[in-house]
């Protein structure tokens, strides 16, 4: 089955500074990668999502880049602000009639002022 | 937005006894979401609820341990039985749906979760 391994488990950035979070996944046949921010005690929100067909994607200070042929894919975050500290899951979804997710370890970032 | 509401929020369970835990989505939807998020770990997905269909199990999980039920197409329930400490987790549902925040609005949203500790 599909295995999604993450990297950094843990980021510490200074506010203003850009972070990189990656992900690598197993199945070719994955097509759909979200990513989702949970802040302490609440439930994961999707931030920003990428197919197959599509290399990059961009919304404002988030961007997200999917490389098929290494089966890579990585959220950029730029010009991070406090409120950007949180757990970051990636996950790649594999159309079984549905799109079943499997999720990353978490990487969490912790932005200073 | 997909609006899910889940509950109970949190509960305090007896070693042996069973927790059933219930999602209701303001729309409806066609397949329902079963994860499991160990304190500090990531999700893990426990099982798939179509309407009018036995639910899905993932590797590791089973039906006697979590009967799922899903009545109709905005409504499933799970249950955790006979529990143990090793149970103690947040459950959370999640559905297929529009999704707010995104430029295409769509994607899987969660419940709000059920924080489970069992003694």
């Amino acid at each position: 089955g599909e295995n999604v391994e993450q990297h950094p488990s843990t980021l510490s950035v200074q506010e203003g500074d850009s972070a990189v979070i990656k992900c690598t996944y197993s199945d070719s046949a994955s097509n759909y990668f979200p990513w989702y921010k949970q802040e302490l005690g609440k439930r994961p929100q999707l931030i920003i999502d990428i197919r197959s067909n599509v290399g990059e994607k961009k919304d404002q200070r988030i961007a997200v880049t999917l490389n098929k042929t290494a089966k890579h894919f990585s959220l950029h975050i730029t010009e991070t602000q406090p409120e950007d500290s949180a757990v970051y899951f990636c996950a790649a979804g594999l159309n079984t009639g549905f799109q079943k997710l499997v999720f990353g370890t978490g990487t969490r970032l912790l932005v200073s002022p | 937005s997909a609006v899910i509401s889940q509950k109970p929020s949190r509960d305090i369970c007896q070693r042996g006894t069973s927790l059933t835990i219930q999602c209701q989505v303001d729309s409806q939807v066609t397949m329902m979401f079963w994860y499991r998020q160990q304190p500090g770990q990531s999700l893990t997905l426990i099982a798939t609820a179509n309407q009018g269909s036995e639910a899905t199990y993932e590797s590791g999980f089973v039906i006697d341990k979590f009967p799922i039920s899903r009545p109709n197409l905005t409504f499933s329930t799970l249950t955790v039985s006979n529990m143990s400490p090793e149970d103690s987790s947040i459950y959370l549902c999640s559905v297929e749906g529009p999704s707010a925040g995104l430029a295409d609005g769509y994607g899987y949203t969660f419940g709000s979760g059920t924080r489970l500790t069992v003694v």
